[in-house]
């Protein structure tokens, strides 16, 4: 079966440290999706691509966050500068019009 | 705002039994598709069973099936012969299909925590 593959699975990394987690949507969907995960928050979307263009940002803290699609087989999502309330669990999930198959998450832990 | 609401926290449920979890859902399109996603603790985000809003037609994916009440927006969840696997969080989802920006975007609801008893 195709999968969503996220890197890295895990990351401990200190305050103030860039982050860059990576996706890689199943091939031949064209919708990728960031989400944030958290016991509080629950599930937020965090940033919405479509055909590689970003649509919809409004759930990312624009100061520190940033998410790109260089390419169809990659999405990028970066925290510069981390904080600790940025540990969470990030999932990627792509889809075709039709529902979302998610990838296994980043567990993000700022210390 | 186009909300998901899951009213039970945790439900509970005794192996082979039967268990049904609640979700509500609030939205102003007419076209729209409702799923319910389970997270094992190996957290892992899983499709159980989805449901195209212009279908009469309840869903059913072998011991799970759905109770869709479109006018009443409701959307619940009922595995049957509960299986000691079956425990995870569930989570009802509605995703949007107008046109825009909004179109394939996923709310979802708080999550409902199965637990299931040999």
């Amino acid at each position: 079966d195709a999968r969503v593959t996220q890197t890295p699975r895990h990351k401990v990394t200190e305050m103030g440290q860039e982050v860059t987690m990576r996706c890689q949507p199943i091939l031949g969907h064209n919708t990728v999706f960031w989400y944030r995960q958290t016991m509080m928050q629950g599930l937020e979307l965090l940033a919405y691509f479509r055909n590689r263009a970003p649509l919809d940002d409004s759930g990312m803290p624009k100061d520190r966050f940033s998410a790109e699609m260089p390419d169809a087989t990659l999405a990028t999502l970066k925290i510069q500068p981390s904080e600790p309330r940025d540990s969470a669990v990030y999932f990627c999930a792509s889809g075709f019009f039709g529902p979302q198959h998610f990838g296994d998450g980043t567990r993000l832990s700022i210390l | 705002a186009q909300t998901v609401t899951q009213s039970q926290p945790e439900m509970s449920v005794q192996e082979a039994e039967t268990v049904t979890l609640s979700c509500t859902y609030d939205t102003s399109e007419s076209d729209y598709y409702l799923f319910w996603y389970k997270q094992p603790p190996s957290r892992q985000m899983i499709l159980v069973i989805r449901q195209e809003a212009y279908k009469q037609q309840n869903a059913t994916e072998n011991r799970f099936s759905v109770n869709f009440q479109k006018a009443a927006k409701s959307f619940s969840l009922k595995i049957s012969d509960s299986q000691l696997g079956d425990a995870a969080m569930y989570f009802c989802a509605r995703m949007g299909m107008a046109g825009g920006t909004s179109y394939g975007k996923l709310t979802f609801g708080q999550g409902t925590i199965l637990t299931v008893h040999p």
